[in-house]
């Protein structure tokens, strides 16, 4: 049972490049997120997923953009990465009705932007 | 807007001491709370949530919390820790008629000496 997976793990980009970050979980989860983490700061989140079809910013969407490909699969993507997107960032999936269900996260993913 | 905070970002405690980590959220309505163990080069897991009911929580590992609703707070406890308890402690909170929105705390960093 793989959970939630990330990929890749690691990924050096030079400012300006871009990259997408995916994200699949195989537990029929409605509801996906990403998030990132910085030292001090603990997890911010970038965008969430409700269901299959929605998403809506979450408290750090600048120089992100997401995808929602399907019930499985929801993606971020940095259009022009810059150094402040230097993090680890984590992908998490839940079926949250009413606060019910917790957060399973994947195994995140380290970004040095140079 | 929600927030979470945690008091202490850094603890540093001998084996068989007592632990509290203090985490207070601001949210006017019903939440849901949450605490999130990340041990060194891992993901996320749950140690414990608390949804409605006993306020006196108990997770995995020994651990406990107590959410007093008049003070807005969920510490987590453990009367005596070990050396496998050196790990970042995040608390997370989220409003449990609204939407799931999961928001974490800036996270407590753990230090367990033998």
């Amino acid at each position: 049972n793989a959970g939630v997976t990330q990929t890749p793990k690691f990924q050096v980009l030079k400012t300006g490049q871009s990259m997408t970050l995916q994200c699949a979980q195989d537990m029929n989860h409605n509801s996906m997120y990403w998030y990132r983490q910085d030292p001090g700061m603990g997890l911010r989140l970038i965008y969430y997923s409700a269901s299959e079809g929605t998403t809506d910013k979450g408290e750090v969407p600048n120089g992100y953009n997401v995808s929602r490909l399907n019930k499985r699969e929801f993606s971020l993507r940095l259009e022009s990465a810059a150094p402040s997107q230097t993090s680890v960032y984590f992908c998490a999936s839940s079926n949250f009705r009413q606060g019910m269900v917790e957060a399973f996260f994947g195994q995140g993913t380290r970004l040095t932007v140079v | 807007a929600q927030s979470v905070s945690q008091h202490n970002h850094h603890v540093i405690l001998s084996e068989a001491a007592s632990l509290e980590l203090g985490c207070n959220y601001s949210y006017g309505g019903t939440v849901n709370l949450f605490w999130y163990v990340q041990y060194p080069g891992q993901h996320l897991q749950l140690l414990l949530k608390y949804f409605s009911g006993d306020p006196l929580v108990k997770g995995i590992k020994g651990f406990e919390a107590e959410f007093i609703k008049s003070k807005f707070s969920f510490n987590l406890r453990k009367p005596s820790v070990q050396w496998s308890d050196t790990a970042e402690y995040f608390c997370a909170v989220t409003p449990s008629g609204g939407y799931n929105k999961l928001i974490f705390g800036a996270g407590t960093r753990l230090a367990v000496h033998p």
